[in-house]
């Protein structure tokens, strides 16, 4: 059964850092894009960033890049995402999503499966 | 860049079925788009990919109630026989290489 948990938020002061992870189960992870998706408390979904399933390509919401990094670790199963600056809008549970197998096409695909997300709070 | 649109809200009755509405813009008829549940207080759930053609995928273990069409730049996701556990916000996402976009959301409500 796919798998997807996510850790690592936590409060964290303007102008900080953080890293959250993201540990996968029950599907070959090397072959997939993944994403982070974010969503403020009471708002919608926001797509933060992708990676290719090799890590050779990522890519940015305009709100986040610069200041946010995406990386995954095939080995470990594992997707991250470096919170760099953050600032108070950042606030959100932070989703990570699993994706598309990379083989079936140059974009990532519907996020068909979802972990159960962390809150990080940016607060001083 | 392609913008992906949703009513804010919708209703209707145990029993009944509700057709949900994603919008692309214009110039993006072929873009397939996912239907994502979210109830409250959970998780988003991916429902289904919904392609051009109006064919669609749903994922496991989503009932036969749940289906998806499309028509031009619209993309619509119908549930029939509503149950109130139907209630939820429901969210359309759309994708091309270097980018995803979701919907501003559809909260359900089940009278």
């Amino acid at each position: 059964q796919v798998h997807l948990v996510e850790s690592g938020g936590n409060l964290v002061k303007p102008g900080g850092s953080l890293r959250l992870s993201c540990a996968a189960s029950g599907f070959n992870f090397r072959e997939y894009y993944m994403s982070w998706v974010r969503q403020t408390p009471g708002k919608g979904l926001e797509w933060v960033a992708y990676i290719s399933s090799r890590g050779v390509s990522v890519y940015y919401a305009d709100s986040v890049r610069g200041r946010f990094t995406i990386s995954r670790d095939n080995s470990m199963n594992s997707l991250y995402l470096q919170l760099n600056s953050p600032r108070v809008e950042d606030t959100a549970v932070y989703y990570c999503a699993r994706g598309r197998v990379e083989a079936a096409g140059s974009s990532p695909g519907p996020c068909d499966c979802w972990g159960q997300g962390t809150l990080v709070t940016v607060s001083s | 860049q392609v913008v992906v649109t949703q009513s804010p809200s919708a209703s209707a009755s145990p029993g009944a079925s509700v057709k949900l509405t994603c919008t692309l813009s214009s110039g993006y008829n072929t873009f397939a788009i996912a239907w994502h549940q979210q109830q409250p207080g959970k998780a988003p759930r991916y429902l289904m990919t919904v392609n051009s053609d109006g064919s669609h995928n749903k994922g496991d273990g989503i009932p036969d109630r749940f289906s998806g069409s499309s028509s031009g730049t619209e993309r619509y996701l119908t549930i029939s026989s509503l149950q109130s556990d139907d209630e939820a916000d429901y969210y359309c996402q759309t994708w091309s290489t270097g980018i995803e976009v979701f919907g501003g959301g559809t909260k359900l409500t089940v009278l």
